[in-house]
């Protein structure tokens, strides 16, 4: 079974353009999450997705970012403009269906992202 | 979200029992305790999880006393591969996997 999978692994760019990170999830799991890690500090929580609907978006840090999840599938991180302080590791984790509480969360490999 | 914390670095020796002590003393009662470890370049990786007393399975065991205050994360015989960060994480029961994730311990594991 294929695990959580980032696309892309790095991305370079430039400050003030946009770049679009994607997330598929495990199969089947309804639960989808974005964390970050950016300039070597703690990994933080972003949002929140149950099937296509966000259950929680109290980490985005700001309107320039936009995240999807149309379908209830993959899901896209949209970050626009990009700014410098934007760089960091984003990653996506997935869960199955909300039920008992022993439900561990599946991370991918993050997606690195250098805004210059 | 219960904050964590814990030490921030750890060094043992191939084949010893390491033990990585966690406090959270805000928990509340539907949180869960949830342990992760992450290698370089990777995504966290789930080690156990549990609510109260004793867990175990095949590659650790998580100690939760009553007043669950704390949790100790034990790792037997531990090898080079298991060098690492560890988090230890606590789960609202109503939404496991926000998490705080804290600093986490480096654990060093030498030869």
């Amino acid at each position: 079974e294929a695990g959580v999978t980032q696309f892309p692994s790095h991305s370079v760019i430039e400050k003030g353009q946009t770049v679009t990170l994607r997330c598929d999830p495990i199969s089947g799991h309804d639960n989808l999450y974005w964390y970050r890690r950016v300039m070597g500090k703690e990994i933080k929580f972003l949002l929140h997705f149950v099937k296509e609907s966000k259950q929680d978006e109290s980490g985005m840090p700001n309107n320039r970012f936009l995240a999807e999840r149309t379908g209830g599938t993959y899901s896209t991180l949209k970050v626009q403009p990009a700014e410098l302080e934007d760089s960091g590791v984003y990653f996506c984790a997935s869960s199955p269906t909300w039920g008992p509480p022993e439900t561990e969360a599946f991370f991918g490999q993050g997606t690195r992202l250098t805004v210059v | 979200l219960a904050k964590t914390t814990q030490p921030i670095s750890m060094d043992s020796y191939e084949g010893q029992e390491v033990n990585i002590t966690c406090s959270h003393n805000n928990i509340a009662t539907n949180d869960y305790i949830t342990w992760y470890q992450q290698f370089p370049s990777q995504g966290p990786r789930f080690i156990i999880q549990g609510y109260k007393t004793k867990v175990t399975n095949e590659v650790a065991s998580l100690f939760i006393p009553a007043d669950r205050k704390s949790s100790t994360l034990s790792l037997p015989r531990v090898s080079l591969s298991d060098t690492a960060v560890y988090y230890c994480l606590v789960g609202d029961g109503n939404n496991f996997n926000k998490f705080y994730f804290g600093s986490g311990t480096k654990l060093n594991v030498k030869p």
